[in-house]
């Protein structure tokens, strides 16, 4: 297993296009999280699944953004009608349901430049 | 609600040096506390992590962090610096063994000088 993987690692669009990340999470997780991290800022949660079931989304997901995960193993975050607001390290993490004994194990993120 | 503060926005030490990275946390209920590294364009990596157990974590890297509930604290240290432990570090904070979420300071960016 290599890990928590993300797809692309650098998006870069037009302001008002829509774009779509891939997390493809450590195979024996069934949780999985979506973060964002602004420039100089700490990781903000988004949202997280355990499984294919979203169990709880930050106000921050604005309805431009959604988040599946629909045979419980890949994720996808999009985002629709992108603003310059968008612009931000996208990160993915996953962990057992076990609790945070284990913690969560991060990707790489995704950085999207919105112009 | 859960919240962390990380004292200092950039640390610069010297290489050999004691490394000091202050975190304080507030949570309701006994916490979870975690401390993560990142380097440039990268995900986060656990260093350590207190779930209720010692006191004095040690971690990867030579890392130690020592919980104070007394002061609400979680300092991060290192005895001897090293130039590749130049890298931003995240204190963040979980409100209870569920996992449902992490709440993160705002980051030091660690500089080792040589």
């Amino acid at each position: 297993d290599t890990g928590v993987s993300q797809n692309p690692r650098h998006k870069i669009t037009k302001r008002g296009q829509n774009v779509t990340f891939r997390c493809d999470p450590i195979s024996e997780h069934n949780r999985l999280y979506w973060y964002r991290q602004t420039l100089g800022q700490g990781p903000e949660f988004l949202t997280y699944f355990q499984n294919e079931a979203q169990l709880e989304k930050s106000r921050l997901l604005s309805d431009r953004f959604s988040a599946e995960r629909p045979k419980g193993s890949f994720s996808t975050l999009e985002i629709q009608r992108t603003e310059q607001g968008d612009s931000a390290m996208y990160l993915c993490a996953s962990s057992l349901a076990q609790g945070m004994r284990d913690g969560y194990t991060f990707g790489s993120g995704t950085r999207l430049t919105v112009v | 609600a859960q919240s962390v503060t990380q004292l200092g926005s950039h640390v610069s030490v010297s290489e050999g040096a004691l490394v000091l990275l202050r975190c304080n946390y507030s949570s309701s209920v006994p916490p979870y506390l975690f401390w993560y590294v990142q380097y440039p364009n990268q995900g986060l990596q656990l260093l350590l992590k207190y779930t209720s157990a010692a006191t004095l974590v040690k971690g990867i890297n030579g890392f130690e962090a020592e919980f104070k509930k007394s002061e609400t604290s979680f300092h991060l240290t290192k005895p001897s610096a090293h130039m590749s432990d130049a890298a931003e570090y995240f204190c963040a904070v979980s409100p209870d063994n569920a996992g449902n979420m992490l709440t993160f300071g705002g980051g030091t960016r660690l500089m080792v000088k040589p």
